[in-house]
């Protein structure tokens, strides 16, 4: 069965400073996506990046950073140099890659919350 | 290129009572998905459609809940006899079966329903 974990239901930090959100997800398919969103006060889940579980390569995008390591089963999510616009809930997902009629759902773990002081 | 649009986005009703919401999805979209979250936690998985087809539904969809897609385009989630504990956010989303974006969901804005 397919698990999210999102262990840190809060974090807090001060502008300019970096954070990072874990995610560690629990799969028995060899083929399957990770996810991050990010749900700010208006409510709307805005996709952020997926990456396939063929390609550990890390990403970066601008402020954004992800680090996904097979090994460990975790797809980390950093922010250098916080805003106070990134202040958001933001929630690590898994889908798996079946090819059948039951596949293709997506699963959230419980999010994170990050505030940012300025 | 207008994104996932759901409708009503708040909806207070009295227990006992039926509501119903509906998606638009992103139009070229084939596969649309409903799902519900409650605070502090995150959305929880209800039902999918391929087309018009419902391939897959969760446990949480109670006998009270169900989904239409009859066209393939909107879908419409229908609550009978709600009850407080439906209260929540109904989020859909939509995704394209292809390998554009692989598996990648885009929600809506979500309906808000309270049940007093």
């Amino acid at each position: 069965a397919q698990k999210v974990t999102q262990a840190q239901t809060e974090i807090s930090v001060v502008e300019k400073e970096d954070v990072t959100l874990d995610c560690v997800y629990e799969t028995r398919d060899t083929t399957y996506y990770l996810f991050w969103y990010k749900q700010p006060p208006s409510g709307e889940l805005v996709f952020l990046i997926r990456r396939n579980s063929f390609d550990e390569q890390n990403e970066i995008s601008g402020r954004y950073s992800w680090n996904f390591q097979k090994s460990t089963s975790s797809f980390n999510f950093t922010i250098t140099a916080s805003q106070v616009v990134d202040s958001a809930v933001y929630f690590c997902a898994l889908s798996e890659a079946a090819f059948n009629t039951g596949g293709f759902k997506t699963i959230f773990g419980a999010g994170t919350r990050l505030f940012v002081k300025a | 290129d207008t994104g996932v649009s759901q409708d009503p986005r708040h909806k207070i009703t009295k227990r006992g009572q039926n509501v119903t919401f509906r998606c638009d999805p992103i139009s070229e979209h084939n596969r649309l998905y409903w799902y519900r979250q409650t605070l502090g936690q995150g959305p929880e998985f209800l039902t999918y459609f391929q087309n018009e087809a419902q391939l897959e539904k969760s446990r949480l969809l109670s006998d009270r809940f169900s989904a239409e897609r009859p066209k393939g385009s909107f879908s419409t989630l229908e609550i009978q006899r709600t009850e407080q504990g439906d209260s929540a956010m109904y989020l859909c989303a939509s995704s394209f079966l292809g390998m554009q974006a692989p598996n990648t969901i885009y929600f809506g804005e979500g309906s808000w329903l309270t049940v007093v």
